[in-house]
């Protein structure tokens, strides 16, 4: 299958700072990825969908000043979380459809990234 | 939007024993069903999906059912070993839309030895 990467796989910064998330598909390109967020023992919550070339939608409750997404290429979209707060902790995860692989939408995920704010 | 319920929330079995896990949808335009297998600390990882044209789909010991009229999917796995366990989630989603994946709660499934 398709391999998704991230990095870093796990940060701990200082209330206050901003981190930045890299997530990058490696053997295909993807115009569209998501970025969903999971705290403990619960399920994914679909934070931003990426696009390449325009800007970044939004799910209802998500501050676009706060989790910036920048699409710079076909294979690599970020997500910084500006002025990190403790309640920003959790578990990051992106995905990227491989719409290239026989006409599907299979979504390969990316092995996430923990963060941890002080 | 599309709501999908998924349950159990947790289940025990033996190894060797199968285990069922359902969920339903609310979005008759849904036509992609996912199930991913994510263990503690990891990413999930797509095990088996079913477009809505077919009613079951089969990957050795892993199977998943549709019934389009119902809107519910199932997730079968036979054979159970201890290195299954894990939380497994299902999800529901259009094709070639664009859209995200819409993402049951989960199911935490133990087997012991």
């Amino acid at each position: 299958g398709a391999v998704v990467s991230q990095h870093p796989s796990r940060v701990i910064c200082k209330s206050g700072t901003s981190v930045k998330i890299e997530c990058r598909s490696l053997d295909f390109q993807a115009t569209t990825m998501f970025w969903y967020r999971q705290f403990p023992k619960q399920s994914l919550m679909l934070m931003a969908t990426s696009n390449e070339g325009s800007k970044a939608t939004y799910e209802q409750g998500v501050e676009k000043d706060k989790f910036l997404i920048n699409h710079a290429s076909l294979t690599l979209s970020t997500l910084t979380v500006t002025s990190a707060h403790p309640e920003d902790s959790s578990f990051y995860i992106c995905s990227a459809p491989n719409g290239l692989a026989g006409g599907t939408d299979t979504q390969y995920f990316g092995p996430g990234t923990r963060l941890t704010v002080l | 939007g599309e709501n999908v319920e998924q349950h159990p929330s947790t289940l025990s079995v033996q190894e060797g024993d199968s285990a069922v896990i359902k969920c339903t949808y609310s979005d008759s335009a849904s036509n992609y069903f996912p199930w991913y297998k994510q263990e503690l600390g990891k990413g999930p990882q797509l095990i088996i999906d079913i477009r809505s044209n077919v009613g079951e789909k089969k990957d050795q010991r892993i199977a998943v059912t549709l019934n389009k009229t119902a809107k519910h999917f199932s997730l079968h796995i036979t054979e159970t070993q201890p290195e299954d366990s894990a939380v497994y989630f299902c999800a529901a989603s259009r094709l070639n839309s664009g859209y995200a994946l819409n993402f049951g709660k989960g199911t935490s499934l133990l087997v012991t030895p």
